[in-house]
């Protein structure tokens, strides 16, 4: 158990629909990052949020939006939702934002759309 | 155009034998390379990292080795046992803050006993 959790687990729904994902970090984990593996694919990157603030946007589309809120837990917006955007979807947190920090990752949340 | 590349999709080892997975990058500015292990309907988890500083780092049974020259690093895990059975992704950093990991698309270990 890393003590990233992630829920809900499964989220089935339809397109054109909207879900929003949470994460939770480690104690005492200040930044969090949120990352798609679709099929055949390595975990990509999508955004980094760092005390709050947002850091990094990797791959993440306009539809989808994220935030941290005051006690660091995270949620990851996805709207409009297309088939293509079924997924795997992860959140790792570290304790920092520094060089060579190691990043512990959720049981991630499964994204089917209809 | 991939960054980091796990070039063996699948790997297939007899427990007690060595299991090597590698992990070929093409940025010479990474920094941090790590390797984690997933298991299905599982987050991957950490397994082991190094730094460009380093040619070796050992943890039990697992060693990682980096060939910076060569822009390839190896995962070692001796002896290999059943439970090792997974995917293993190689992921790296860049030398700066706040950097997110490029990860490869993994290697599926298979160990049989």
């Amino acid at each position: 158990d890393s003590g990233v959790t992630q829920t809900p687990k499964h989220l089935i729904t339809a397109t054109g629909q909207r879900v929003t994902l949470r994460c939770s970090p480690r104690s005492g984990d200040l930044s969090v990052y949120w990352y798609q593996q679709s099929l055949d694919q390595g975990l990509q990157f999508l955004i980094q949020y760092y005390n709050g603030e947002e850091r990094a946007k990797g791959n993440i589309l306009e539809r989808f939006s994220a935030q941290q809120f005051p006690d660091l837990h995270s949620e990851l917006n996805l709207s409009s939702l297309e088939l293509g955007d079924s997924a795997l979807y992860f959140c790792a947190s570290s304790y920092q934002t520094g060089r060579r920090e190691t990043q512990y990752f959720g049981p991630g949340t499964r994204l089917l759309v209809l | 155009d991939q960054q980091v590349k796990q070039n063996s999709p699948s790997l297939s080892v007899q427990e007690g034998r060595i299991s090597i997975l590698n992990c070929d990058y093409t940025n010479s500015m990474f920094d941090y390379f790590l390797w984690y292990k997933k298991y299905p309907a599982e987050g991957p988890t950490f397994l082991i990292s190094i730094s460009s500083i380093k040619d070796k780092n050992e943890d039990g049974r697992f060693t990682v080795f980096l060939n910076k020259s060569a822009k390839h690093l190896s995962l070692h895990i001796v002896p290999s046992q059943p439970g090792d059975s997974a995917v293993y992704f190689c992921a790296a950093s860049f030398n700066q803050a706040g950097t997110a990991l490029i990860f490869g698309k993994g290697t599926t270990l298979s160990v049989s006993s």
